[in-house]
């Protein structure tokens, strides 16, 4: 049974390009959650989605960032010109329903800024 | 809203003691309390978690307890190891379905 998986593990992009994002949650769990970890710090919240639809979008930066979970494919989480201070470790998490059920975390992607 | 603060931010102990790390909460309706373990470049993993109709949980080596009315839980590791040294986080859920976290605790296990 396949945990949740997220490519790529690392990112290197420089100011002003486009990084992408993708995590495919565990088999039979609909509800993605997106994370961040700046170095030395814990995670913080970015967005919440189910199968097309975002749920809480709350944690998210309202300009360049933005987040899909579609119906067949994997959920992307998009961040377009890159600045310096986007450089972090960004989680993906899963869970089969919803609040207060278990989530289950991804290996991450880290995402360097030059 | 939610907050957890979570305390100490490091500690360490020899091989064979315990640790204990505690966090409170802020919102009383929270009825969810994970702990996750996260080693060096890797993601968070899920060690144990409890839920507010029990008071205590134990899984081997670890167990979490919760007081409700102080709204504080803690995690105890007993007879430490070294491949216990790793950063560990508690969470409680907040809003629509997400979590949020302590800012973790960085415990070293001397051997």
């Amino acid at each position: 049974n396949a945990g949740v998986m997220q490519n790529p593990r690392h990112l290197v992009r420089r100011r002003g390009q486009e990084a992408r994002l993708r995590c495919s949650p565990m088999k039979g769990h609909s509800h993605v959650y997106w994370y961040r970890q700046l170095p030395e710090e814990g995670l913080k919240f970015m967005v919440y989605l189910q199968k097309e639809n975002i749920i809480d979008e709350s944690g998210m930066p309202k300009e360049r960032f933005s987040a899909e979970f579609p119906k067949e494919g994997p959920s992307i989480l998009r961040i377009q010109q890159v600045v310096r201070g986007d450089s972090a470790a960004y989680f993906c998490a899963s869970s089969p329903r919803v609040r207060e059920d278990t989530q289950y975390f991804g290996p991450g992607t880290r995402l360097t800024v030059l | 809203g939610e907050n957890v603060e979570q305390h100490p931010s490091t500690l360490s102990v020899q091989e064979g003691d315990s640790a204990v790390i505690k966090c409170t909460y802020s919102d009383s309706a929270s009825n969810y309390f994970p702990w996750y373990k996260q080693e060096l470049g890797k993601g968070p993993q899920l060690i144990i978690d409890i839920r507010s109709n029990v008071g205590e949980k134990k899984d081997q080596r670890i167990a979490v307890t919760l007081n409700k009315t102080a709204k504080h839980f803690s995690l105890h590791i007993t007879e430490t190891q070294p491949e216990d040294s790793a950063v560990y986080f508690c969470a409680a859920p907040r809003g629509q379905g997400n979590l949020i976290f302590g800012k973790g605790t960085k415990l070293s296990v001397k051997p």
